[in-house]
């Protein structure tokens, strides 16, 4: 069963545009979420994180948006650059587990 | 600086062999973490470790086991390898804190079992 769930495997975006990355969990014990970035042959990086106190965590061109009602949580990511193409990966925990559960992974792509 | 190193990068091996992968940070982190990641599927979390001698099963941990006998490291070993355990796998660490913590993850090892 996927408690973390990131629907859409891919996106596509024009360089200076927004991107916009979905996810969706189904375990309504988790009370931080995280962001990470992944490019080929590398180890995920994280990104950003909020808790779940908290609706929205900015950082730089970074922001992630969290709807507790809904379960739901989006990265935003303004401007786009050619750079940020990578995989995505949303990631959960329960506070003092500190076990992060992950999604699926949402591959970017940004486009001159 | 301090970091999480995984040997080796790449391995191939026999179905029914014992393998064990290699996770050592210098990060002095209580928690360490391995995870496979597989098309379709993200990260999966195949054990965990929240400090020397404690180990727990994560969700996909049938045919593996770790062993944690100092802070540093956390072998994964494959007991007797399968087809099923071609991936890539990636070790990750943590520091304990109550509530808000991110793993840093090493650069993984891409292991193929024929």
């Amino acid at each position: 069963d996927q408690q973390v769930k990131q629907n859409s495997p891919s996106l596509s975006v024009q360089e200076g545009r927004i991107s916009i990355l979905n996810c969706d969990y189904t375990n309504s014990m988790f009370d931080y979420f995280l962001w990470y970035k992944k490019y080929p042959a590398e180890g995920p990086t994280f990104l950003i994180s909020i808790s779940s106190i908290k609706d929205k965590n900015e950082d730089g061109r970074f922001t992630v948006f969290l709807n507790k009602s809904a379960k739901h949580l989006s990265l935003h990511i303004v401007p786009s650059q050619p750079g940020d193409s990578a995989v995505y990966f949303c990631a959960a925990s329960v506070t003092n587990t500190d076990k992060l559960i992950f999604g699926t992974g949402t591959r970017l792509q940004v486009f001159p | 600086d301090a970091e999480i190193t995984q040997s080796p990068r790449h391995k191939i091996t026999e179905t029914g062999r014992q393998v064990t992968l290699a996770c050592h940070q210098t990060w002095n982190h209580n928690n360490m973490f391995w995870y496979r990641q597989d098309l379709g599927h993200g990260l999966r979390l195949i054990h965990y470790s929240y400090g020397v001698q404690d180990t727990n099963k994560g969700e996909v941990s049938d045919g593996y086991s770790v062993s944690r006998s100092n802070t540093e490291d956390l072998p994964l070993t494959l007991e007797s390898a399968a087809s099923s355990q071609t991936s890539v796998y990636f070790c990750a660490s943590s520091e304990q804190v109550a509530g808000e913590s991110e793993a840093f993850f090493g650069q993984g090892t891409r292991l193929t079992v024929v």
